[in-house]
């Protein structure tokens, strides 16, 4: 199974901050991965796919980039509203496999 | 617009069964894959199984495996989640997603396993 390294486990910001994510794969997965952010009660919603692609409807503030087994997630000025967890998830083979997530808190 | 809605779930004894259904719209169901990823409450996403668009694969993961059955029924355009001999650790909020690198997915139904 490939292993996703995600860190850190939780962050505290405050708003307009600069806000950076990442996720280790245990081997290559191209650039085979999403970023979900997850409210409380709510499912996982899609903002990055194919590690650098913007989901239609996300704000700009959000990115990614990466390939291999390296990759990052940024929020370039955060906003109130972003509080929540969010995950990498790789989809380059089964079993799919999740980071352990990222909680993050306005500080 | 995708819209997937799961049922099913409910409160069940250890050792009991329970069948989650996924039901689709919005899209070519029988052109697509579907998964089911779980998340234990206050805990990671955990995928589970995988079944290709017309059902001709079927892949688990380890903690299911001999346990669950994935299956659709594309007429209908839903996927099931057939899950047996359940477990404490089931207990878990259960998700339908679609396609290999799922961006779309279902509001999940929670299973509880509990006496």
């Amino acid at each position: 199974d490939i292993q996703m390294t995600q860190s850190p486990s939780s962050l505290s910001a405050s708003v307009g901050d600069r806000v950076t994510i990442t996720c280790q794969a245990s081997q290559d997965i191209n650039n085979s991965l999403n970023w979900y952010q997850q409210k409380p009660g709510k499912a996982p919603k899609v903002l990055i796919y194919d590690a650098a692609n913007l989901e239609t409807g996300v704000p700009s503030r959000f990115s990614g980039s990466g390939s291999g087994t390296d990759f990052t997630f940024t929020i370039s000025s955060l906003q109130p509203d972003d509080i929540a967890t969010y995950y990498c998830q790789q989809y380059d083979n089964l079993p799919l496999t999740f980071g352990q997530g990222t909680r993050l808190e306005i500080k | 617009h995708v819209q997937l809605v799961e049922s099913g779930g409910g409160v069940v004894q250890p050792g009991g069964s329970l069948r989650l259904s996924c039901a689709a719209s919005g899209f070519t169901f029988s052109s697509y894959g579907m998964h089911w990823v779980r998340q234990a409450p206050g805990k990671g996403l955990e995928w589970v199984a995988h079944t290709r668009f017309d059902g001709s694969k079927k892949y688990y993961a380890d903690s299911v495996k001999g346990r669950f059955t994935i299956s659709r029924d594309n007429s209908k355009n839903t996927v099931f989640l057939q899950m047996n001999s359940l477990r404490g650790e089931d207990t878990a909020v259960y998700y339908c997603a679609k396609d290999w690198a799922p961006r779309d997915w279902g509001q999940g139904t929670l299973v509880t396993v509990s006496s």
